[in-house]
């Protein structure tokens, strides 16, 4: 089966720019993630959706970040302004539902910001 | 969820077993342990998880000491392409579906 989509991989913005990145999941696969992973460090969760509804985003900063999953499939997340800080590589997951099912994650999109 | 402890780097031989600690003397009793591993510059893969028997599949054996308050993960036959940063993940079941990722284990295989 085909695997987590995400795009773009790479992006280099200057700071007060805005960026969107986009992530198609495993089809069927009902719950979404998106996860920042800051350089040497491991994933953190920023936003949940299962369907099109948001189950947690709690960690999401949300004066600058939105994300959306308007028909329970593909999910865009934007950063608008982006700060030096939110050089990252963005990680979309997906599972087949909430609980104890394992998370299949897209490739990332490792984002600069100069 | 209970936070883990891993030592932050190891080396294997190629070939050989690689045993890859992790400490989670805070676990509660419905918490289950989860190892994913990220290969440079992919997303990270999901291994193996258990409650409290020893779990094996393709990729790994999970080994659950029996008061659960650490595990180690065994590849048995390491390759140059299990190179890999191996997270150690602590959940319960009613969490949501949320991993929270710590600093991993940094494992190299040398030939």
């Amino acid at each position: 089966e085909a695997g987590v989509a995400q795009s773009p991989r790479y992006k280099i913005i200057e700071k007060r720019q805005s960026v969107a990145f986009w992530c198609n999941p495993i089809s069927g696969h009902a719950t979404l993630y998106w996860y920042q992973q800051i350089l040497g460090q491991g994933p953190k969760l920023l936003i949940q959706f299962q369907n099109n509804g948001v189950v947690d985003d709690s960690q999401l900063p949300k004066d600058r970040f939105s994300a959306e999953r308007l028909k329970g499939v593909d999910s865009t997340l934007k950063i608008q302004p982006a700060k030096l800080e939110d050089s990252a590589v963005y990680l979309c997951a997906s599972s087949l539902q909430q609980g104890p099912y394992e998370q299949y994650f897209g490739p990332g999109t490792r984002l600069t910001v100069t | 969820d209970a936070k883990t402890t891993q030592p932050p780097s190891m080396d294997c031989a190629e070939g050989r077993a690689a045993n890859l600690p992790c400490n989670h003397s805070t676990i509660s009793g419905n918490e289950y342990v989860y190892w994913y591993r990220q290969i440079h510059s992919q997303g990270p893969q999901y291994i193996i998880h258990g409650l409290k028997n020893n779990e094996t599949n393709e990729m790994a054996s999970l080994i659950i000491t029996e008061d659960r308050k650490s595990s180690t993960l065994i590849l048995p036959h390491a390759t140059l392409r299990d190179t890999a940063v191996y997270y150690c993940i602590v959940r319960a079941q009613n969490a949501g579906n949320m991993l929270t990722f710590g600093g991993g284990t940094r494992l190299m295989v040398k030939p």
